[in-house]
């Protein structure tokens, strides 16, 4: 299993709402990851896990709270989103043991916030 | 991670050889190249990396040049399906920072 799972594929919230998008992967990878990606731009780094603790957060905004309950699953808590947070959530796992820059990533989770 | 210059848009005619320049003139010694790609509404796909040397693998090959400060991606037979952004980083040795730039997009045409 080499997937990298996401849900959901499509999210509309208000700027009221709280909500969580999920991520899954099976393939033994302790590094796990959320980027950000606007229209017509590269994708950005937002936070990165490893071994189920964070060790990057790319000052990101507190509105955005990432959580990895175990090794095999990460959530980014959304609450209090602004319009312009509109984006596709990727997740993406890796490897931690040796650097092989290969990670794995999910199709992505696209957010509209009204 | 270094800076990296791709050009902006290539176009490709299917069967033929896909040639995808990357500078990244800033490189430090520890430095991989990396690329991506990024088929419309997916997430990126890993395609390759090297350190110095020429790599090669079920999908591309990738060519560094001997000062590191440039390197090609190709993809020997494009076809339709190749069709996508194309991203090289020049990045360090910690896993998952990787910086992506604006990304070459290729489009392969019949």
């Amino acid at each position: 299993d080499t997937e990298v799972t996401q849900t959901p594929k499509h999210l509309v919230m208000g700027m009221t709402n709280k909500k969580s998008l999920k991520c899954e992967q099976h393939m033994g990878h302790r590094a796990m990851y959320w980027y950000k990606q606007k229209a017509k731009k590269p994708p950005e780094l937002m936070f990165v896990y490893s071994y189920e603790k964070l060790s990057i957060n790319e000052s990101v905004p507190s509105r955005f709270s990432p959580e990895c309950p175990n090794s095999s699953l990460l959530n980014l808590h959304l609450h209090a989103l602004q319009p312009e947070d509109s984006a596709l959530y990727l997740c993406a796992s890796s490897q931690v043991d040796r650097n092989t820059g290969e990670l794995f990533f999910g199709e992505g989770s696209r957010l509209t916030v009204l | 991670d270094a800076k990296t210059t791709q050009p902006t848009s290539m176009d490709c005619a299917e069967g033929r050889a896909a040639n995808l320049p990357c500078n990244h003139s800033t490189i430090s010694g520890n430095e991989y190249v990396y690329w991506y790609r990024q088929i419309h509404s997916q997430g990126p796909q890993y395609i390759i990396h090297g350190l110095k040397n020429n790599e090669t693998n079920e999908m591309a090959s990738l060519i560094i040049t001997e000062d590191r400060k440039s390197s090609t991606l190709i993809l020997p037979h494009a076809t339709l399906r190749d069709t996508a952004v194309y991203y090289c980083i020049a990045g360090g040795t910690s896993y998952g920072k990787l910086t992506f730039g604006q990304g070459t997009i290729l489009t392969v045409h019949p």
